[in-house]
């Protein structure tokens, strides 16, 4: 079955900090990858996702992606986070033709100031 | 812009009633999705549908649950019998079903099993 795994549930960070999520799908085929940050408080919303062309996306709020297929991997990215990026991170998989979403377990952020 | 929406919010109810849970999607959005969300995992796939037609149904989706979009604008889904083990965030999200297309999730409904 495909699944999704997000190597970190909890993290931590001071503002200015580099961060990078980690996330990992099973599906050996094509594939388009989402993720997706839960504000406290407020919904999903979508970060940045990948469909095809150059495996570098970036998202809103200076986030980026890296996809990189022999390693099965789509690894959010920040500089340099704020206190404002506290959230909840969601790493997501569409594939197989299939419409529906896989997620991962999410990673909960906290950025303290 | 018009998001989703999903009314109630959230839901109390005791074992073994039955509950309802509406979705607005985006307008023009012809793709509904169903997920549930428990505390500390992502949002699980339950059901989709293109227009009016239900297109997919997980194996979670079990004989008590039954989702409904019969005029390919809003969703119903309805929990029958509730049980304890019930108890989530049901999430609604749509898309437009063109390109590259993204689903957009709503507040979801959060419901408690007593």
């Amino acid at each position: 079955a495909q699944s999704v795994s997000q190597h970190n549930h909890h993290v931590i960070l001071s503002e200015a900090a580099s961060l990078e999520l980690g996330c990992n799908y099973s599906y050996g085929g094509t594939v388009n990858l989402f993720w997706y940050v839960q504000y406290p408080g407020q919904h999903l919303q979508l970060l940045l996702k990948y469909f095809s062309g150059d495996p570098l996306v970036k998202g809103i709020k200076g986030f980026e992606a890296e996809f990189i297929k022999s390693k099965f991997s789509f690894n959010l990215r920040k500089p340099s986070v704020q206190w404002s990026d506290t959230a909840e991170y969601f790493c997501a998989v569409k594939s197989g033709g299939y419409n529906k979403l896989i997620f991962g377990a999410g990673t909960r952020l906290a950025v303290h100031p | 812009d018009t998001g989703v929406s999903q009314d109630p919010r959230h839901k109390i109810t005791k074992r073994g009633q039955n509950v309802t849970f509406r979705c607005d999607p985006i307008s023009e959005h012809n793709r509904l999705y169903w997920y549930r969300q428990t505390l500390g995992q992502g949002p699980e796939f339950l059901t989709y549908f293109q227009n009016e037609a239900q297109l997919e149904k997980s194996r979670l989706l079990s004989d008590r649950f039954s989702a409904e979009r019969p005029k390919g604008s809003f969703s119903t889904l309805e929990i029958q019998r509730t049980e304890q083990g019930d108890s989530a965030m049901y999430l609604c999200a749509s898309s437009s079903g063109l390109g590259q297309e993204t689903q957009y999730f709503g507040p979801g409904t959060r419901l408690l099993v007593l």
